[in-house]
């Protein structure tokens, strides 16, 4: 069974660093891109970046490249999105998402169950 | 960046009533449009795939077309249990964007 399991809730301070994780099994980790999305509060997705834990190849949303940060680590079939300096409008709902490729489809057909961020003073 | 244009925001309909949403892509995106269903405090799900594939034990009353550059989803005959918020997003090229959602409510 694939499943994709998010670390649990945080709640950090502005300008606090962050990493979350999210923790695949049921499947080669490595042959399969991992996008992030966000969810702010009442509000729709966002698509973020995606990583291919293979070979480590990033790319990122121009949104939030440079904001954030996304990481893999193979060995534990993880990956990351971390923040250096977190901002009040990051709080957010993150989920992780798995994306499976078929000849020239593609969709996110396995998802996290989501990690809340807050941040507040 | 290819922009993804989705209405209604919101929709109210009675249960039995055939439901559509649109999504438009601002270039030619092929078929590479996908369709999720998310519910209050859950994950978004796959619902419809190439535009008009329906995911492996997904409802039939769902499905999808493409004419040009406009997606329509339809739920043939809305069911309770569909209440939730729907999202096209588009896999043409980086970065995979989505619609900005219909909230679909029970009259």
């Amino acid at each position: 069974e694939v499943l994709l399991v998010q670390s649990g809730a945080e709640v950090r301070k502005p300008g606090e660093s962050l990493k979350i994780s999210c923790k695949a099994s049921g499947y080669s980790f490595t042959n399969y891109w991992i996008a992030w999305v966000r969810q702010m509060p009442g509000k729709g997705l966002e698509w973020m970046g995606i990583i291919y834990p293979g070979d480590s190849d990033t790319r990122y949303s121009p949104s939030f490249q440079g904001q954030v940060t996304i990481s893999a680590d193979k060995s534990i079939s993880s990956a990351y999105l971390q923040w250096n300096s977190l901002r009040a409008s990051d709080t957010a709902m993150y989920f992780c998402a798995r994306f499976e490729s078929a000849h020239s489809s593609g969709w996110f057909d396995y998802w996290g169950q989501g990690t809340l961020v807050t941040v507040s003073s | 960046d290819i922009q993804m244009t989705q209405s209604p925001s919101s929709l109210s309909a009675s249960v039995g009533d055939r439901v559509t949403i649109t999504c438009q892509a601002s270039q030619d995106i092929s078929n590479f449009l996908n369709w999720y269903q998310q519910k209050p405090g859950k994950a978004p799900k796959l619902l419809i795939y190439d535009a008009a594939r329906l995911q492996t034990g997904v409802p039939s009353r769902f499905s999808g077309s493409r004419s040009g550059t406009d997606f329509t989803f339809t739920i043939s005959s809305l069911q309770a249990e569909d209440i939730a918020t729907y999202y096209c997003q588009h896999y043409d090229s980086l970065p995979y964007s989505f619609g900005q959602g219909t909230k679909l409510e029970i009259k």
